[in-house]
């Protein structure tokens, strides 16, 4: 059964910064990009970030390039986010998805159940 | 960026109403369109990719059609299990993009 576990998720003050993990399990994780998709409270999705089977392509919405950072480390079946100068329309839960595809770009078949970030003074 | 629009926004409907949902894009997507539904407090599960291929494990009363730049998402018979908010997204670009969501809702 293919699991994906994110955590990291927490209160932060704007322009900190916070890494966010997901844990993948039931499937062969280096055979597969990874996605993170966001959701402001009430509001529709956002796909935030990519990342190839490998970690050598990466993708950002405009929102975030130059802020926020994906990796992988595929010995430890894990994806990242790391997240710098957060703003207040950052707050968001934070999916985990699986891309059906090694290069990614294309449609999510699992998703985590996602960890909340909250950005407020 | 592809923009992707969905209407309506909110659709009203009874068990076993035909529900029909309309995604448009800014520009030509070929068919390279998924679906999404999302319950209150879950993540989105996948319904429909590459515009009208159903995700096995869903059931056949849903159903998606179109290619270019209009695609629509269609529940045949309207079950109690499908009041939801519905998602589209497209996969052309390397940017990808959802729609703004319908929530279809009890009339």
């Amino acid at each position: 059964e293919v699991q994906l576990v994110e955590s990291g998720g927490v209160v932060v003050q704007p322009g900190g910064s916070l890494r966010l993990s997901c844990a993948a399990s039931g499937f062969t994780f280096d055979d597969y990009a990874m996605h993170w998709v966001r959701q402001a409270p009430g509001k529709g999705l956002e796909w935030v970030s990519l990342i190839s089977w490998d970690g050598g392509s990466t993708y950002y919405a405009d929102s975030v390039k130059g802020r926020f950072t994906i990796s992988r480390d595929n010995s430890k079946n894990s994806l990242y986010l790391q997240m710098n100068s957060l703003r207040a329309e950052d707050t968001a839960l934070y999916y985990c998805a699986k891309d059906i595809g090694r290069e990614g770009a294309y449609y999510f078949d699992y998703w985590g159940q996602g960890t909340l970030v909250t950005v407020s003074s | 960026d592809i923009q992707m629009t969905q209407s309506p926004s909110t659709l009203s409907a009874s068990v076993g109403d035909r529900v029909t949902i309309t995604c448009r894009a800014s520009q030509s997507i070929s068919s390279w369109l998924a679906w999404y539904q999302q319950k209150p407090g879950k993540a989105p599960k996948l319904l429909i990719y590459k515009a009208s291929s159903l995700e096995s494990g869903v059931p056949s009363r849903f159903s998606g059609s179109g290619s270019g730049t209009e695609f629509t998402l269609t529940i045949s018979s309207l079950q109690p299990d499908d009041f939801a908010t519905y998602y589209c997204q497209q996969y052309n670009s390397y940017s990808l993009t959802f729609g703004g969501g319908t929530k279809v809702e009890i009339k």
